[in-house]
């Protein structure tokens, strides 16, 4: 695609639920990563794909949080049993390999009531 | 522990101003400095820095990265209210030999008013 596009654009859920927040990539870029951006703050890195692979799941708050990319290109973040304290910004962003730039999404902006 | 802070947090200007935002960083394995502009949601790319003492430039705005002292300055000139935006500081570290982190500062709110 033109760009990084992201799913929904803005999505509102109750304490408890699950979510789901798509990205998908530029075509043909195999490094792709997804940052929290608290309001005030700047990107927080969560996790980093090289392909299929989650190459670095370090900034992953804690087991409530899931990545996938199963083929390699779309990526999925999974957020299990939502809290107040999740609702922020989610931003993808894509790159050719993992030390060339990346180019961000819109972002999904999760409000947990 | 790898971090970015910059400097200020927040900036209010007239247009024509011109403004100078900070950035300094403590990483291991220093690969490069990023600028993005963020309006709204998704962050621009502006600048890659990777050299000392080499100006980057694009119009009214330019950078300079000091790898000794271990901080980056953006300069903007006759700021417009089109300038409104977060400015994001970013350093790239080398983690693996296939893999660079990148780590966020803070950001500075700049907003600019006729």
């Amino acid at each position: 695609g033109a760009g990084v596009s992201q799913t929904p654009s803005n999505k509102v859920t109750e304490k408890g639920k699950y979510v789901e927040l798509r990205c998908d990539p530029i075509s043909g870029h195999t490094a792709l990563y997804w940052y929290r951006q608290s309001l005030g703050q700047g990107p927080e890195f969560l996790i980093y794909f090289q392909g299929t692979g989650a190459a670095d799941d370090s900034g992953l708050p804690n087991d409530r949080f899931f990545a996938v990319r199963p083929e390699g290109s779309v990526s999925t973040l999974k957020i299990q049993r939502t809290e107040r304290g999740d609702s922020a910004v989610y931003l993808c962003a894509s790159s050719w390999t993992g030390n060339t730039e990346a180019f961000f999404g819109q972002g999904t902006r999760l409000t947990v009531v | 522990e790898d971090k970015v802070v910059q400097s200020p947090l927040s900036l209010v200007v007239h247009e024509g101003d011109t403004v100078t935002l900070n950035c300094s960083y403590e990483v291991t394995n220093f690969r490069s400095l990023l600028w993005y502009k963020q309006e709204k949601k998704a962050p621009t790319f502006l600048f890659m820095l990777t050299s000392s003492g080499i100006e980057k430039k694009s119009g009214r705005l330019s950078s300079i990265l000091d790898k000794k002292e271990l901080f980056s300055i953006l300069n903007i000139t006759a700021t417009q209210t089109g300038d409104s935006a977060v400015y994001l500081c970013a350093v790239e570290a080398r983690v693996e030999t296939s893999y660079d982190k990148v780590i966020f500062g803070p950001g500075t709110s700049l907003s600019v008013i006729p």
